[in-house]
């Protein structure tokens, strides 16, 4: 249950686009169309952002999207925003059990 | 939609202790339901997962024979037993709510810390 491995940090101008890399293997992230991602502002509780690699919950800006490609999931933020500077985790379903990424902390600059 | 969790308190490595987390706002017994921890400036770790009617439990490799996860759908209830406890299991613990394979509805967490 090794976690999945994501950038340390990522940074941005407002109104760019930063991509965060989620790599994990086929036993989950390859393996499972389970992928979701959470944002985490300093002292809050995480908030779901994707799900099931691409989808939207209710409420999320549309500048977030999620994609996958073999063991590899991908969040990017297009058209920064100073409110997204945050840590984001992304998380796989892997079977009996689930794991989380090591976090990404994004600054817009 | 609230989840409230209560029970973390400073306890001595080898102890025990039971999280609850009280739920309101959503038809409880309609879904899963998780604990996920944070350590202290570090990332977050899954814990355990329950069905939404107790039938199946799952548990991360390292608290799995000394974590018991729990529910009561008559009281809106989720329960966490945490036995054997060591420095290691120092965190914020989060009650989620599960959407599908994901988690979208989280509390605030109730901090426990291992101490002598």
């Amino acid at each position: 249950q090794s976690a999945l491995t994501q950038p340390r940090s990522v940074s941005g101008s407002p109104r760019q686009s930063v991509t965060i890399s989620c790599t994990g293997t086929s036993s989950d992230v390859g393996g499972y169309t389970s992928v979701s991602w959470y944002q985490q502002h300093p002292g809050k509780a995480p908030k779901l952002m994707i799900y099931d690699v691409t989808k939207r919950p209710s409420g999320v800006p549309n500048r977030f999207s999620g994609s996958k490609s073999g063991n590899t999931a991908s969040l990017t933020i297009s058209g920064l925003q100073s409110e997204d500077e945050a840590d984001y985790y992304c998380c796989s379903y892997a079977g009996t059990y689930y794991v989380f990424g090591t976090g990404t902390k994004v600054t817009v600059l | 939609v609230q989840l409230v969790e209560s029970g973390g308190v400073v306890v001595q490595p080898g102890g025990s202790l039971r999280l609850s987390c009280a739920v309101s706002g959503f038809t409880f017994d309609d879904y899963a339901m998780h604990w996920v921890r944070q350590a202290p400036g570090k990332g977050l770790e899954w814990v355990s997962l329950i069905s939404w009617n107790g039938g199946s439990t799952y548990y991360a490799d390292s608290v799995k024979g000394r974590f018991t996860i729990s529910r009561d759908n008559t009281k809106n209830s989720l329960y966490l037993q945490l036995n054997s406890l060591r420095a290691e299991d120092t965190a914020l613990y989060y009650c989620v709510k599960g959407l599908g394979y994901a988690f979208d509805i989280w509390g605030q967490g109730t901090m426990v810390t291992v101490s002598s």
